[in-house]
């Protein structure tokens, strides 16, 4: 069935210094593709998103990548601060009723 | 505008009981989800609903049901509660843009749910 793989599942990088995750997709037919960050004990929000007909987003620090041929899209980061610390999940929109998320990547800023 | 809200926040049930979650999201979206998280794992879709008086199964439907009759309000229903069915419970409303546009999407609190 579809799945999403999430890479890597804990990062820790100095803070000024650049993050990226990344997801691979399994189903081409997929066409959104968002980026949610939650912090502990609280609720998801979406940070980010990019369409099947775009192949990169950026909004200030952070900037999302897709490429279709291989079915993956990425996250990045720059000037990481301590507030970027949180679980991030990328997610595949296949249809309305197939959404998949990755199992998460837990990012650490170390001051 | 309170945007998404959940009630409630927490309960503990014996197995067998029942429940009703209720979402309520005041930003007029379209569509609106109901997730399960599990520790440590991304959120699930339990079902889901693309507009007033429509529902349908996402990928972990059995054993709840929903219904959407003001386009306000999605409530997720636990008929005989078991115990695989402890999680955190979150609701979220989406309203999609056009293609090149951004979705906006908002997530409730959550509703953290024990079935001892």
């Amino acid at each position: 069935g579809e799945n999403v793989e999430q890479h890597p599942s804990t990062l820790s990088v100095q803070e000024g210094d650049s993050a990226v995750i990344k997801c691979t997709y399994s189903d081409s037919a997929s066409n959104y593709f968002p980026w949610y960050k939650q912090e502990l004990g609280k609720r998801p929000q979406l940070i980010i998103d990019i369409r099947s007909n775009v192949g990169e987003k950026k909004d200030q620090r952070i900037a999302v990548t897709l490429n279709k041929t291989a079915k993956h899209f990425s996250l990045h980061i720059t000037e990481t601060q301590p507030e970027d610390s949180a679980v991030y999940f990328c997610a595949a929109f296949y249809s309305a009723s197939k959404i998949i998320f990755g199992s998460g990547t837990r990012l650490s800023i170390r001051p | 505008n309170a945007g998404v809200t959940q009630t409630p926040k927490f309960r503990v049930l014996k197995t067998g009981q029942s429940m009703t979650l209720l979402c309520a999201q005041d930003m007029n979206h379209e569509y609106m989800y109901w997730y399960r998280q599990d520790p440590g794992m991304g959120l699930r879709l339990i079902h889901y609903s693309v507009g007033e008086g429509t529902t349908a199964k996402g990928e972990v439907p059995d054993g709840y049901n929903v219904s959407r009759l003001k386009k306000q309000n999605f409530l997720l229903g636990l008929e005989s509660a078991a115990p695989s069915q402890t999680s955190v419970y979150f609701c979220a409303s989406r309203q999609p843009r056009t293609p090149r546009g951004a979705d906006t999407q908002y997530f409730g609190p959550g509703t953290r749910l024990t079935v001892l």
